[in-house]
């Protein structure tokens, strides 16, 4: 299983973009790089999944090098109700099992 | 989209009673479901691998008899913490995930356990 790496914390403030990178630079060819949201008390939220280049949702855009050895988690525009933790985690989606392995994430506050 | 339903989201009981845990997969049926714990602070850890009509498959260090985890149908997997202890307090979460798609896995709300 691919190993990743992200800042424990970042800070921010109502209205700006905040980028959140991971390093993942075994990460293997079917792959794919999802990123969840916890809040306190709560279950993982999905919150997007890629495999290469460029990928947008609603609430985020995910950009993806082409050495797919990093991701960019990037949030337009943050409120403060974004404060949470972000993982970002990578795995196989179609291999049977698909455990996701679970690293620290990185705590986001949002100032107002 | 995708929900799993976790139930119950609190449980308080004393120690050395067995508590069991459900997880529902909604709107979609899942061949697989997983099993994880998080402690304050820390991130989530995943305990087991729920497979429909066969053995669960746990993570090292995961007592097998102390987790019980059943997955008798496409939608239910249940995690019993048999004799609970203080120790076992913690967050429990389930996952599940729509198979053989490159569907993400969708988390349950979890479960917090005090054992008292």
């Amino acid at each position: 299983l691919a190993k990743t790496t992200q800042p424990i914390s970042m800070d921010s403030y109502e209205g700006q973009e905040v980028n959140i990178t991971c390093s993942h630079n075994n990460i293997a060819t079917n792959d794919y790089i999802t990123w969840y949201q916890q809040f306190p008390s709560q279950g993982p939220r999905f919150i997007i999944q890629g495999y290469k280049t460029k990928v947008t949702n609603e609430v985020a855009s995910l950009f993806i090098p082409a050495d797919r050895k990093s991701s960019t988690l990037s949030l337009p525009r943050v409120s403060l109700s974004d404060t949470a933790v972000y993982y970002c985690l990578v795995g196989d989606p179609k291999a049977a099992g698909n455990k996701l392995t679970f690293g620290g994430g990185t705590r986001v506050l949002v100032k107002p | 989209g995708a929900v799993v339903s976790q139930h119950p989201s609190r449980v308080i009981c004393k120690s050395g009673t067995s508590v069991k845990i459900e997880c529902r997969s909604l709107d979609f049926q899942a061949t697989t479901m997983f099993w994880y714990r998080q402690f304050p602070k820390q991130s989530l850890m995943l305990m087991a691998t729920s497979n429909e009509g066969s053995k669960a498959t746990y993570e090292q260090g995961v007592e097998k008899d102390k987790f019980l985890i059943n997955h008798a149908s496409l939608t239910l997997s249940t995690l019993t913490v048999t004799s609970a202890h203080p120790e076992d307090s913690s967050f429990y979460i389930c996952s599940a995930r729509i198979g053989g798609s490159s569907q993400p896995q969708h988390f349950g709300d979890g479960t917090r356990l005090s054992i008292l």
